[in-house]
């Protein structure tokens, strides 16, 4: 595509449901990542996905968070039971290039993100 | 561990004025710095780019400098419009392929 798209734009839930958040980079970009942003909080770095390498899972703050990436193309966060300190704006990004990514100075691109409020 | 800080917060000026955004980090082991623009409500849209190896950027109104070995980057924003206002954010990637953010400055510039 485009851009980096990301669903829903807009989520509501309840608190204790699943919610699943999905990312569709920019075609052919291999190195993908998944941001938090809680209200006037920066970027908090959840996970980052390159090629067919392990991903860099070390930005998760909770075994109730998951991600894939299907056929490295797109990725599903997944957060289980949901809590209210789960709200925030999930921003995932794209990048073209291979592991090293220094070699080509790459511009990330970001999605719209996906906001989610836990009542 | 890479911590990225931006100075200050937030930033109000009259339009027309020459400002400058700071951004420092910790560890000089880095790839490149890239600053981004944050409209409310809106994802991040990449201003400018500088590779390690380089010390400054420049697009437009804006320039971008680096000083790797002191852990600094300033975003010069001449002549100021209203439409600059915005969260301006500092990002480095580390040489773990992990990209770190400041907290971003808010900036307002007043009409």
């Amino acid at each position: 595509g485009a851009g980096v798209s990301q669903s829903p734009s807009n989520k509501v839930t309840e608190k204790g449901k699943d919610v699943e958040l999905r990312c569709d980079p920019i075609s052919g970009h291999t190195a993908l990542y998944w941001y938090r942003q809680s209200l006037g909080q920066g970027l908090e770095f959840l996970i980052y996905f390159q090629g067919n390498s392990a991903p860099d899972k070390s930005g998760l703050p909770s075994d109730r968070f998951s991600a894939e990436r299907t056929g490295g193309s797109v990725s599903t966060l997944t957060i289980q039971r949901t809590q209210q300190e789960d709200s925030a704006v999930y921003l995932c990004a794209s990048s073209s290039g291979t592991g090293l990514l220094y070699l080509s100075g790459n511009t990330i691109y970001f999605g719209e993100g996906s906001w989610l409020t836990v009542v | 561990k890479q911590e990225v800080t931006q100075i200050p917060a937030a930033l109000s000026v009259p339009e027309g004025e020459n400002l400058v955004l700071n951004c420092s980090f910790t560890d000089s082991a880095i790839y490149n710095l890239q600053w981004f623009r944050q409209d409310p409500g809106k994802g991040l849209t990449s201003l400018l780019l500088i590779q390690s190896s380089q010390r400054e950027q420049t697009s437009g109104r804006l320039n971008a400098s680096l000083d790797k070995s002191s852990g600094r980057s300033t975003l010069y924003i001449a002549a100021s419009q209203p439409g600059d206002s915005a969260t301006y954010l500092c990002a480095v990637l580390s040489y773990y392929d992990k990209i770190i953010f400041g907290k971003g400055t808010r900036l307002h510039i007043l009409p």
